[in-house]
């Protein structure tokens, strides 16, 4: 049963557009949300989180929203440049000292 | 810069040995650390928790027998794949989370090939 999902494994976007990455989670108990960017053989890159008692937040060109009632996230990317292209992967926390469980991550791709 | 780092970063050995892979946190204390794992075009899969001084805990579905891990200082975690099977060639990757921060900082990755 896959709690973090990431319907949409590839995007591509026009460099300059926005990218939104979309996140569906099934799990209540999820109250911190994370964004990572991942190149092959490589770890994932933090890029951006939001805690569950918000709805919003930003960094620089990131933005991560979030819809409890809905239970989905999405980040927002603006805007899009060639070095954004990379695996985006979404993970949620149940607790501080948890591990994450992650999305199985969308292929963003920027076109020039 | 790097927080956390991995050694090594690539390991082929053959089926029966053990491998041993390492995770430092380069800057700051990690009194717990995480393993993963990432078998290709898959998410990663969290495989127990590294708790410095105590037993780690595991995921359901890992063996602890086969992946011993150790916690040996604040800044070292280390995962030994013992009898190490083809299947078990993967993608490990170890993180921390810095000071009292929910975000968790990872490690380079080490490619695992058991021929």
């Amino acid at each position: 049963d896959q709690q973090v999902k990431q319907n949409s494994p590839s995007l591509s976007v026009q460099e300059g557009r926005i990218s939104i990455l979309n996140c569906d989670y099934t799990n209540s108990m999820f109250d911190y949300f994370l964004w990572y960017k991942k190149y092959p053989a490589e770890g994932p890159t933090f890029l951006i989180s939001i805690s569950s008692i918000k709805d919003k937040n930003e960094d620089g060109r990131f933005t991560v929203f979030l819809n409890k009632s809905a239970k989905h996230l999405s980040l927002h990317i603006v805007p899009s440049q060639p070095g954004d292209s990379a695996v985006y992967f979404c993970a949620a926390s149940a607790g501080g000292a948890d591990g994450l469980t992650f999305g199985k991550g969308t292929h963003l791709i920027i076109q020039p | 810069g790097a927080v956390v780092s991995q050694h090594p970063s690539r390991v082929i050995c053959k089926s029966g040995t053990s491998v041993k892979i390492e995770c430092r946190s380069l800057d700051f204390q990690a009194t717990t650390m995480f393993w993963y794992r990432q078998f290709p075009k898959q998410s990663l899969m969290l495989m127990a928790t590294s708790n410095e001084g105590s037993k780690a805990t595991y995921e359901q579905g890992v063996e602890k027998d086969k992946f011993l891990i150790n916690h040996a200082s604040l800044t070292l975690s280390t995962l030994t794949v013992t009898s190490a099977h083809p299947e078990d060639s993967s993608f490990y990757i170890c993180s921390a989370p810095k000071n009292t921060g929910r975000e968790q900082y990872f490690g380079p990755g080490t490619r695992l090939t058991v021929t």
